[in-house]
């Protein structure tokens, strides 16, 4: 059973960058699913943030994509996120999360991160 | 972006009562890319029905997932005290690639 933990600052300054980890355990990075990042404001809906495959090709949310950079290191079975001039409206929980095995649905989720963007 | 919209915003029932849960889309979606996911305070989503109808590995039979044009509807037949919680349908969209989530529905014991 695929398991993802997130890892991180939990609290960034206004303008600076927000980075985390995910790391994938029970198997393989490389196995040829999705890689995807999930948001959800306190008390708000969820907010898909982008997806990346094991060979590096990722997909972004439209309204993100000039702030967010996904990568990963099948080396360390690892893949992040970055998001650049964060603002407090991008306080949040950070899920990383794998594609479903039927796919067209996120069937895997780590337990979630919140970070908070405050000064 | 195709939108969804999840109604009701607030559904109160007791246990042992029929949920009834709707999620319309803005434009055509195939079927292949609905899902529905419960979600319990301080927990992550649980994916609970992929491709409209089929339900995902461990799911109760009690959960069942229907489509009808751009409309789709989540049922709880007979509702279990553990089954009161935000319920989110989502759908995929390929081009350009990407996922999107209706404001969910929370379903709260009356």
């Amino acid at each position: 059973q695929v398991q993802l933990q997130e890892s991180g600052p939990r609290l960034v300054k206004p303008s600076e960058t927000l980075s985390l980890t995910c790391a994938v355990s029970g198997g393989s990075i490389s196995s040829g699913n999705w890689w995807t990042w999930v948001r959800q404001p306190p008390g708000k809906g969820l907010e898909w943030i982008g997806e990346i495959y094991h060979s590096g090709s990722p997909n972004y949310n439209p309204s993100l994509k000039s702030r967010v950079t996904i990568s990963v290191d099948t080396s360390k079975n690892q893949f992040f996120l970055k998001l650049t001039s964060v603002t407090a409206a991008d306080t949040a929980v950070y899920y990383c999360a794998r594609e479903g095995t039927h796919g067209y649905s996120i069937g895997y989720w780590g337990q979630g991160i919140l970070v908070a963007v405050s000064s | 972006e195709i939108v969804l919209t999840q109604s009701p915003g607030t559904l109160s029932l007791s246990p042992g009562e029929r949920a009834t849960l709707s999620c319309r889309a803005g434009q055509s979606v195939n079927s292949r890319d609905l899902a529905w996911y419960q979600q319990k305070p301080g927990q992550a989503p649980r994916l609970l029905i992929y491709g409209a109808s089929n339900r995902a590995t461990g799911i109760p039979d009690r959960f069942s997932g229907s489509a009808s044009g751009t409309d789709f509807t989540l049922t709880i037949s007979r509702l279990e005290p553990e089954d009161f919680a935000v319920y989110s349908c989502q759908q995929y969209d390929s081009s350009p690639p990407g996922y999107t989530f209706g404001q969910g529905t929370k379903l709260e014991i009356k």
